[in-house]
């Protein structure tokens, strides 16, 4: 079974609405999550690294104001796209590690947004 | 940063056919998965392998670690085996950070 568990699958808002996405490691406790963004027939880029108790780490050319990260469990990291705009429609998928060293990632399923 | 290269970039197999998909590598790494990402973008762990060779039913990969490159073999090719394959690897010094390949595209055809 699935031991990353990612909610919501899919979402369709308004422009200009803030969406909240939730990633839990179901079955044991993630020190670190990471969250990717997917656009369509490209490969997966990494966004931001998120450790629990402390601020995310975010990649060059992401806007830590535009997608906020919080991860104040062991078992959950969320992520908010603020004020979300077109261009901000993309998949985005979170993985999981039980430790933050040479762990397999486990991924979620990913949450397709679409932004009118 | 670490370069991922994967090969080739489009596959067309016919049902029962057996492939070989390579990921090739710039730099030491510890830790290297493949997955397959499904139509519905569902990203499925098929190995985590820094090194060696392992098996899953007609799936196996191989890790030369030395060389710098993993192979993927998919044997006996079934329509559900379409999607995209994905290498990412893991250096010594990115905590954790995965660099994906641009990924491989697999379609079986019946």
């Amino acid at each position: 079974g699935a031991v990353v568990s990612q909610h919501p699958s899919r979402v369709i808002c308004k422009s200009g609405t803030s969406v909240k996405i939730e990633c839990r490691s179901l079955d044991f406790q993630a020190t670190t999550m990471f969250w990717y963004r997917q656009f369509p027939k490209q490969s997966l880029m990494l966004m931001a690294t998120s450790n629990e108790g402390s601020k995310a780490t975010y990649e060059q050319g992401v806007e830590k104001d535009k997608f906020l990260i919080n991860h104040a469990s062991l078992t959950l990291s969320t992520l908010t796209v603020t004020s979300a705009h077109p261009e901000d429609s993309s998949f985005y998928i979170c993985s999981a590690i039980r430790v933050r060293s040479n762990q397999p990632q486990h991924f979620g399923d990913g949450t397709r947004l679409s932004i009118l | 940063g670490i370069q991922v290269e994967q090969s080739p970039p489009d596959l067309i197999l016919q049902e029962g056919a057996n492939s070989t998909l390579r990921c090739n590598f710039s730099d030491s790494v510890n830790n290297l998965q493949w997955f397959h990402q499904n139509p519905w973008g569902q990203l499925i762990n098929l190995f985590y392998i820094p090194s060696g060779t392992k098996q899953n039913g007609r799936l196996s990969a191989t890790t030369v670690a030395t060389e710098r490159y993993s192979l993927l073999y998919i044997s006996s090719s079934q329509t559900t085996d379409s999607g995209v394959y994905f290498c990412a690897v893991v250096t010594t010094d990115s905590w954790g950070k995965l660099q994906f390949g641009a990924g491989t595209q697999v379609v079986v055809t019946p």
